[in-house]
């Protein structure tokens, strides 16, 4: 079956740097997302691999490696605002999302 | 308005009511999503709908009934729902699906309870 694993919660402090793992099995691959979603609100689109490496957007950066089956989203300057779910979904061969079931990140003072 | 609005934000209804919820895309998107996200479970993609027809239907309940009349608009109609059905209904569009895909971007949701 497909799947998608990501931790449940993470807890960081403000200023620091975290890190969000997920790992896919999915048939086929055509890209791995990552979006962010504050409580009560729509999810946001933040990043987008398909190659592999790593993806720098400001603060946030994302990779991903193939052969693992292995993305992370990497935020660093950690801000009280970062404060969300953070949802990682691959698209697979049909160009269906597997979606996982998001980590919810804490910033702590 | 911009980008992706949906209505009711919050909606409460019994077992035996038939309402609706109503998704408008302000982006020129061509595909069209209906998703129900319920606490600390994946996002469950319930119906696609691509040039205004629907080429994905995940075996939903058809208590569930989707309806796309045009590009912009797409209604999801509710009829003798469960309590397991309580969950967040959030609505995506996209510029082109399949092959062509792009990012989705995402509504506000609907918060749905069910007495």
């Amino acid at each position: 079956g497909q799947n998608i694993d990501q931790p449940t919660e993470m807890t960081a402090t403000e200023g620091a740097i975290v890190q969000i793992n997920c790992t896919y099995q999915t048939s086929g691959f055509n890209g791995l997302f990552w979006y962010q979603q504050h409580a009560g609100e729509a999810p946001t689109f933040l990043s987008y691999n398909v190659l592999d490496g790593l993806e720098e957007k400001g603060r946030f950066s994302s990779f991903l490696s193939r052969s693992k089956g292995y993305s992370y989203l990497l935020l660093k300057e950690l801000q009280m605002k970062d404060s969300a779910s953070y949802l990682c979904a691959a698209l697979d061969s049909n160009y269906q999302l597997i979606w996982g079931a998001g980590t919810k990140l804490i910033i702590k003072p | 308005e911009t980008g992706v609005t949906q209505t009711p934000r919050h909606l409460v209804m019994g077992m035996t009511n038939k309402k609706s919820l109503k998704c408008e895309q302000h982006l020129g998107h061509n595909a069209m999503y209906w998703y129900k996200q319920s606490a600390k479970k994946p996002l469950e993609l319930m119906f696609v709908y691509s040039l205004e027809e629907r080429v994905e239907n995940n075996s939903v309940p058809s208590r569930f009934s989707p309806e796309c009349p045009n590009s912009s608009h797409l209604f999801l109609h509710l009829h003798t729902l469960q309590p397991e059905d309580s969950a967040l209904y959030l609505c995506a569009s996209s510029q082109g699906s399949g092959e062509n895909y792009n990012e989705q971007f995402f509504g506000p949701g609907t918060r749905l309870t069910v007495l």
